[in-house]
């Protein structure tokens, strides 16, 4: 049982560069969730899906889509990568309130 | 939305004393308050929560106080030991929000031997 995976663990791109980034969990939750983390600021939302089919925005969804390809898997897209995205993300995958994350994804954007 | 407020920022304590750290929200329809400790280059992990129908709710050396009428709440860790040093982050969140979880900005404790 490996709880919520994400890759790649580290990445750097050009401004302008697109990527996707995966995250897969095995609890058979329904709902995930794509957090960025930035110095100060703790865990801020950009985008969750409440079940297969579903997404909606949150705090910070400017410049990144989503795809929620099945029960398992959430990923997130940055279509042209700018320097303001230059973080650590996290995936999270939630049931009955209790959240469970990813080990992250750092990410430098330059 | 929702705002969560942490204090304080970092947190430096001798090994056996307790550390507490608080929050406040915003929100008085928020119902779920979980805190998370986040280890060096790790993603957080739960290790408590507390729901609005609860005042206060323990875990060995970790306890959760809530105050809905102050909307705010607190973690306390006693006889704090080396491996509790790491970032805590709590959060609050309700079906109201729609499934959104607001967290605070996040307290490095640090406990020395």
């Amino acid at each position: 049982n490996a709880g919520v995976t994400q890759t790649p663990k580290f990445q750097v791109l050009k401004t302008g560069q697109s990527m996707t980034l995966q995250c897969a969990q095995d609890m058979n939750h329904n709902s995930m969730y794509w957090y960025r983390q930035d110095p100060g600021m703790g865990l801020r939302l950009i985008y969750y899906s409440a079940s297969e089919g579903t997404t909606d925005k949150g705090e910070v969804p400017n410049g990144y889509n989503v795809s929620r390809l099945n029960k398992r898997e959430f990923s997130l897209r940055l279509e042209s990568a700018a320097p303001s995205q230059t973080s650590v993300y996290f995936c999270a995958s939630e049931v009955a309130y209790e959240q469970y994350f990813g080990p992250g994804t750092r990410l430098t954007v330059t | 939305g929702e705002n969560v407020e942490q204090h304080p920022s970092t947190l430096s304590v001798q090994e056996g004393d307790s550390a507490v750290i608080k929050c406040t929200y915003s929100d008085s329809a928020s119902n779920y308050f979980p805190w998370y400790k986040q280890e060096l280059g790790k993603g957080p992990q739960l290790i408590i929560d507390i729901r609005s129908n609860v005042g206060e709710k323990k875990d060995q050396r970790i306890a959760v106080t809530l105050n809905k009428t102050a909307k705010h709440f607190s973690l306390h860790i006693t006889e704090t030991q080396p491996e509790d040093s790491a970032v805590y982050f709590c959060a609050a969140s309700s079906a109201h929000t729609g499934n959104q979880f607001y967290f605070g900005t996040g307290t490095s404790l640090t406990v020395i031997p």
